[in-house]
């Protein structure tokens, strides 16, 4: 099962850019690398999922180099509402391949 | 309109109780699931379901008994409730039920159950 290893928290101030990295060395061929946010006292919710190189939306990037072994999720200019817990998620939806990793803990300063 | 709606939102009971959460989702998943995020944060499944059939079954005491009427709704009964229950159960749905292959498998989430057994 491929599992994931993120830092645990990380520190930012309001129009940073912030890039959490995520360790995914037993990676499947078929598994996609997901990221969630979850702020307190909600569910987690989807940002961005990725298979290769380097998608973007209008929230954030995913940058997935060609071993595939890690991930990194780029925040352009965060803003204290970007405080939250980010998950790396790689895997199916409906398998028993689903792990989410411990999070990182974002906090954004003013 | 909540698309993955559970409740309730806060649950405070007893040991050895029996309790219900309900959650309905209104996105025309085909998949449902419940998760259990304890005091560290660390979400796990615990069940899946697929048009009403179980799919995964995680190692989850058999005190919990998921319980699909129809694809729109799975609820979760917990029988003689004890301490070690005390944590918050999220519900949550999908499109596709999964083969691995990742495109559109988004998972949404509702917004929680906090239980707590005192």
């Amino acid at each position: 099962l491929a599992k994931t290893t993120q830092p645990i928290s990380m520190d930012s101030y309001e129009g940073q850019e912030v890039n959490i990295t995520c360790s995914h060395n037993n990676i499947a061929t078929n598994d996609y690398i997901t990221w969630y946010q979850q702020f307190p006292s909600q569910g987690p919710r989807f940002i961005i999922q990725g298979y290769k190189t380097k998608v973007t939306n209008e929230v954030a990037s995913l940058f997935i180099p060609a071993d595939r072994k890690s991930s990194t999720l780029s925040l352009p200019r965060v803003s204290l509402s970007d405080t939250a817990v980010y998950y790396c998620l790689v895997g199916g939806v409906a398998t028993n391949k689903l792990i989410f990793g411990t999070g990182t803990l974002l906090a954004v300063q003013p | 309109d909540t698309a993955v709606s559970q409740t309730p939102k806060y649950l405070v009971t007893q040991m050895g109780n029996d309790k219900s959460i309900k959650c309905e989702q209104n996105l025309g998943h085909d998949t449902m699931y419940w998760y259990k995020q304890d005091s560290k944060k660390f979400l796990k499944i615990m069940f899946s379901y697929n048009n009403k059939e179980l799919i995964i079954n995680e190692t989850v005491p058999n005190r919990f008994s998921p319980k699909s009427p129809d694809k729109a709704h799975l609820n979760l009964h917990i029988n003689s409730l004890e301490l070690g229950d005390s944590a918050v159960y999220f519900c949550a749905s999908s499109l596709i039920p999964g083969t691995g292959s990742g495109a559109n498998e988004k998972l949404f989430f509702g917004s929680g159950t906090q239980l707590s057994v005192l």
